[in-house]
């Protein structure tokens, strides 16, 4: 089955202490993505990857990281998270079709 | 003011009923529009895909793009329980950078 595959679902944690969100796609899309999603914000989007090893900021970069060393894995970093950090995570995946974007089930994320 | 504007709602209306959910931009740049479909606990799932102007449908939907007036429909005829989600809007140019808008809560009640 096509699909992208985040983990862990749901994480509680404190403040400073690292963490990665894993997100793994098995459609062999060059495209992946990271967003936050908040009420009344909407989808932002973190940081997106062209291909191996080509990230790039999205709008809201600060205090993430991301890696992509493979095509189908590209995990979202969180080295110092913060309370402001809580969030609905989603990863992202496409095969370059223009707007045509598949996404995980969401990673649920509460930095105490 | 933002890139795009869509009003989060609720909308509740009667099952059976006809909906009509909208988006306005700013940027005429903007060629591909799309409708996504969220789910409570779900990700976001394309429902809808236009190409500049125009109307498309599937099955009970429409989706409807007036570039002139930088404005773009979904019409859901014939509304259902199921239908009850968040339904989001999206567009971009050529560069697959998706601007998205807020997305509407839409409740359909039996």
């Amino acid at each position: 089955e096509a699909q992208v595959t985040q983990n862990p679902r749901y994480l509680i944690t404190v403040t400073g202490k690292k963490l990665t969100v894993t997100c793994s796609q098995n459609m062999n899309h060059e495209y992946m993505s990271w967003y936050r999603q908040d009420p009344g914000l909407g989808l932002r989007q973190i940081y997106y990857s062209m291909n191996v090893e080509v990230t790039d900021k999205g709008d809201v970069p600060e205090g993430y990281k991301v890696s992509r060393k493979e095509k189908r894995n590209f995990p979202l970093i969180l080295e110092s998270p913060s309370p402001n950090q809580t969030s609905l995570y989603f990863c992202a995946s496409s095969p370059l079709r223009a707007g045509i974007q598949y996404f995980g089930a969401g990673t649920r994320l509460s930095v105490l | 003011q933002k890139e795009v504007e869509q009003d989060p709602g609720p909308l509740s209306v009667p099952e059976g009923a006809i909906v009509s959910l909208n988006c306005t931009y700013s940027n005429s740049a903007f060629q591909y529009f799309m409708w996504y479909r969220q789910y409570s606990r779900k990700g976001p799932e394309l429902l809808m895909y236009t190409y500049s102007s125009g109307n498309k449908e599937d099955g009970r939907f429409t989706a409807q793009v007036d570039k002139s007036s930088k404005y773009i429909s979904l019409f859901i005829r014939d509304s259902q329980p199921s239908d009850s989600a968040t339904y989001l809007c999206a567009m971009t140019g050529s560069n697959y950078q998706l601007i998205w808008g807020a997305g509407t809560k839409l409740i359909i009640k039996p």
